[in-house]
């Protein structure tokens, strides 16, 4: 299975943008690259997915690599309620569950 | 409004006795799973399933059954529960399995086993 690598925790100041990133090296072309979020005492809930092209919604933008290697989560300015755990998963196209790795977790400074 | 609902939110139990955890989705989706959460470990999916009366285990199935009658419900059930079954629980769907499909987590059971 694909996996991704991300980093154990970051942080940011509120109202700064902040980029998450993620690896994964063994994507197949058929992968799609998820995010979900995780906030505390919460079960996880979808932030967006992309496989080719960069994706924008009203939470966040991600920004994939053009051999898609790589992708990094945008959250464009940074607020108290966006310190969660962030998942960077990848989803085939095959009969295969999303596995979620540990996740970054991402701290808010006010 | 679409969601998964679980029930009960919060179980304590002793050890040996039978519980089922209730998980209902209002989206017809085919794709339902179970994970469970434990400090340091992350998310580990139980079971899954992909649709009516398919049902496959995910990587931590030892001690649990499921079953999947109706589209809508994937209940859990843990037939004789032990300490190391205490987690929270998660339930999921989704439209179909893996794929752009989004998943919705319902609020999760924290179950503790004494």
């Amino acid at each position: 299975d694909a996996k991704t690598t991300q980093p154990n925790s970051m942080e940011s100041n509120e109202e700064e943008p902040v980029h998450l990133p993620c690896n994964h090296s063994t994507i197949s072309g058929t992968d799609y690259i998820h995010w979900y979020r995780q906030l505390p005492s919460q079960g996880p809930e979808y932030v967006i997915h992309g496989l080719t092209s960069n994706v924008n919604n009203r939470m966040a933008s991600l920004a994939i690599a053009e051999d898609r290697k790589s992708s990094t989560l945008i959250l464009h300015r940074a607020t108290l309620r966006d310190a969660a755990v962030y998942y960077c998963i990848l989803g085939g196209s095959g009969n295969t569950p999303l596995v979620f790795g540990k996740g970054t977790r991402l701290s808010v400074i006010a | 409004e679409a969601q998964v609902t679980q029930n009960p939110r919060y179980l304590i139990t002793v050890t040996g006795k039978k519980l089922t955890v209730t998980c209902s989705q209002n989206m017809n989706h085919e794709y339902m799973s179970w994970y469970r959460q434990d400090p340091g470990l992350g998310l580990r999916q139980i079971y899954y399933s992909m649709n009516v009366e398919v049902t496959d285990k995910g990587d931590v199935p030892e001690g649990y059954k499921v079953s999947r009658k109706e589209k809508r419900n994937f209940p859990l059930i843990l037939e004789s529960p032990s300490p190391n079954q205490t987690s929270l629980y998660f339930c999921a769907s989704s439209f179909q399995i893996g794929g752009p499909y989004e998943q919705y987590f319902g609020p999760g059971t924290r179950l503790t086993v004494t």
